[in-house]
């Protein structure tokens, strides 16, 4: 099955500094989506991007599909950033939602 | 975007005794999925619901252990049987969009087995 990989694992920030989080997947996919685990459990919807480039406030997501990466930028970090982020892909042809191991980020005051 | 809510939100149980969570969507919707979140892991598949079917189980996850049920469009049950310390975790149910493949999740019940 496809397999994706998150990097880094551990991220720690001072409030205010930019970040990018990789995703890098092994097979061609439907669907890629970016979500941010809070401290609390919830997973929230960040980007829904299976190619191309979207922002929303501070951030942004990239996806080059052909070479099977994407990309998420988070600029002027908040403490309120904290937490987990995950890739989650569908390869192509199937159904089934595959997660990354999460990048863990921790923002500083 | 799908409004999803899940009963109970957490739970402490004993081994040896049985769960019940409840998830419920504010639409119809073909598939559910439950995932499992061991702690500090990601998430991980269990089963795929539908309606009017027997779930399909991932490798690694039997019915006997997860029984599912998916009497109609909007709700599902997973039961976490038979319990142990192992199976403290948080269950995740989620649904596609209905014009894409984005997944919307409920907000989790986070199981705490002792």
């Amino acid at each position: 099955g496809i397999q994706v990989e998150q990097s880094p694992p551990d991220l720690i920030l001072q409030e205010g500094a930019n970040s990018t989080l990789r995703c890098n997947f092994s097979d061609s996919v439907n669907n890629l989506q970016w979500f941010h685990q809070n401290p609390w459990g919830q997973l929230i919807n960040l980007f829904y991007i299976p190619s191309g480039t979207k922002q929303n406030g501070r951030l942004s997501a990239t996806t080059v599909a052909t070479e099977r990466y994407s990309l998420l930028y988070i600029s002027s970090s908040q403490t309120t950033d904290s937490g987990v982020y995950f890739c989650a892909v569908v390869e192509t042809g199937g159904f089934k939602t595959i997660f990354g191991a999460g990048t863990r980020l921790f923002v500083k005051a | 975007s799908a409004v999803i809510s899940q009963k109970p939100s957490r739970d402490i149980c004993q081994r040896g005794t049985s769960l019940t969570i409840q998830c419920q969507v504010d639409s119809q919707v073909t598939m559910m999925f439950w995932y499992r979140q061991q702690p500090g892991q990601s998430l991980t598949l269990i089963a795929t619901a539908n309606q009017g079917s027997e779930a399909t189980y991932e490798s690694g996850f039997v019915i006997d252990k997860f029984p599912i049920s998916r009497p109609n469009l909007t709700f599902s049950t997973l039961t976490v049987s038979n319990m142990s310390p192992e199976d403290s975790s948080i269950y995740l149910c989620s649904v596609e969009g209905q014009t894409s493949y984005e997944q919307y999740f409920g907000p989790g019940t986070r199981l705490t087995v002792t």
